[in-house]
């Protein structure tokens, strides 16, 4: 089955700074690639996803680039707000015909003022 | 567009008691998934539906766990005889079915169970 590996967390950064929360996943085949975001208490939003090699998703100046060649889908962004304080997922789809989500731990990131 | 919803948000129970929580999808959304997602862990898989056929179960899913989508809409997840570790929030996903971007799953508020 698909498993994730996302950089350990928590990350803890001053607002302004860059980020890049890693995330190599092993899939069968080549599966959309999804990040998900999870703030205190609520439920997973979508963040960004791609659908094929070398896609780039983006959304809310958060970007990441589905590379096929080193199966990853690391995701950046250059000036992280206090706002984007919350856990991070990555998480391929099994593709075939259930399409379930494997997610990974999680990264926390935290920002300061 | 009214999102995924999903009721109770909370629940507290005393273990071997019998709880139930709905989830209602996005509006025309075939595919609806369940989660389960322990204290700092990424959320679990639990079983899936194509419309009101339940296709597919995850082995964390002891018989004591149920789940229904009687009429393709609405999606029910019974635990029966409670367990401390059940313990967990519950999540719900619903997608509109197809490839590529219409697989994208969105995600609902989640019901967090407790049993003490």
């Amino acid at each position: 089955g698909n498993s994730v590996t996302q950089m350990e967390g928590p990350v803890t950064l001053s607002e302004e700074a860059f980020l890049t929360i890693n995330c190599t996943y092993t899939a069968t085949g080549y599966p959309s690639l999804f990040w998900y975001v999870q703030y205190p208490g609520e439920g997973l939003q979508l963040l960004l996803k791609a659908t094929k090699a070398d896609d780039k998703g983006s959304n809310k100046g958060f970007e990441a680039t589905y590379r096929k060649e080193t199966t990853s889908f690391h995701l950046e962004k250059g000036s992280v707000q206090v706002s984007d304080s919350a856990v991070y997922f990555c998480a391929p789809h099994s593709g075939g015909s259930n399409y379930k989500l494997t997610f990974g731990k999680g990264t926390l990131l935290t920002v300061n003022p | 567009d009214t999102g995924v919803s999903q009721n109770p948000r909370h629940k507290i129970t005393k273990r071997g008691q019998n709880v139930t929580f709905r989830c209602d999808p996005i509006s025309e959304h075939n595919r609806l998934y369940w989660y389960r997602q322990t204290l700092g862990q990424g959320p679990e898989f639990l079983t899936y539906f194509q419309n009101e056929a339940q296709l597919e179960k995850s082995r964390l899913l002891s018989d004591r766990f149920s789940a229904e989508r009687p009429k393709g809409s609405f999606s029910t997840l019974e635990i029966q005889r409670t367990e401390q570790g059940d313990s967990a929030m519950y999540l719900c996903a619903s997608s509109l079915g197809g490839s590529g971007l219409k697989e994208t799953q969105y995600f609902g508020p989640g019901t967090r169970l407790l049993v003490l």
